[in-house]
């Protein structure tokens, strides 16, 4: 079955750029879909296909997709950033909904 | 404004069943697939499984498949998770999603539902 790897953790400083991998065998050939969840909450969408930001989240979240590696970024990063990343992808193959391991991240 | 509530969430002895509810509203519900995801204490986001919006077609992860059924009520507007062979590796919170269209991600979540299984 289709494996996303993702770094267990992350941290950055205030007002840093914070950017977390998600890795897949061409996983540049699929829609990768990333998600913020805080602690005793349910996970929000962030960034859908590799690019697109919903209505609502902020222009320093930003996506990309290519080959084996897709990214989430986050500019200028905020204390309210602080959150697990987890992405995700459809899996055609096996008509399997994916997610990576989650990445969580600390602002220091 | 969309909302996705979740029932039926409890403590089952290993090998019980339970069926978990997930009530939607302000949107289309027949125009979307929905899913159940759930998270271990402490751990990642598993999927579980998905039922299509055009055909209701059912998906399964593997650790789920033959034990747990997907199904839906356009009527009512319900989701619903039939769960049989209850684990405790099956201990988690369960949420109910909306998939968004096209490449199936989870654009709307509920607040989650929690199932124990011990003894």
């Amino acid at each position: 079955s289709y494996v996303l790897t993702q770094p267990p953790s992350e941290s950055v400083a205030p007002g840093k750029a914070a950017t977390i991998a998600c890795g897949g065998d061409n996983i540049g050939r699929k829609s990768v879909h990333w998600y913020q969840q805080k602690p005793g909450r349910a996970p929000i969408l962030v960034v859908y296909d590799d690019t697109v930001r919903p209505s609502g989240i902020p222009e320093r979240f930003s996506g990309f997709n290519s080959g084996n590696t897709a990214s989430l970024t986050i500019s200028r990063v905020e204390a309210g950033d602080e959150a697990d990343y987890y992405c995700q992808v459809w899996d055609g193959r096996s008509e399997h909904v994916v997610f990576g391991g989650g990445t969580k991240l600390t602002v220091l | 404004e969309v909302q996705l509530l979740e029932s039926g969430g409890g403590l089952v002895q290993p090998g019980g069943s339970l069926r978990l509810s997930c009530a939607a509203s302000g949107f289309t519900f027949s125009r979307y697939a929905m899913s159940w995801v759930r998270q271990a204490p402490g751990k990642g986001l598993e999927w579980v499984s998905t039922i299509s919006g055009d055909d209701d077609t059912p998906y399964y992860a593997d650790s789920v498949k033959g034990r747990f059924t997907i199904s839906r009520d356009h009527s009512q507007k319900t989701l619903s998770l039939q769960m049989h062979s209850l684990r405790g590796e099956d201990t988690a919170v369960y949420f109910c999603a909306r998939m968004g269209s096209g490449s199936y991600r989870a654009d709307q979540w509920g607040q989650g539902t929690q199932v124990t299984v011990s003894s």
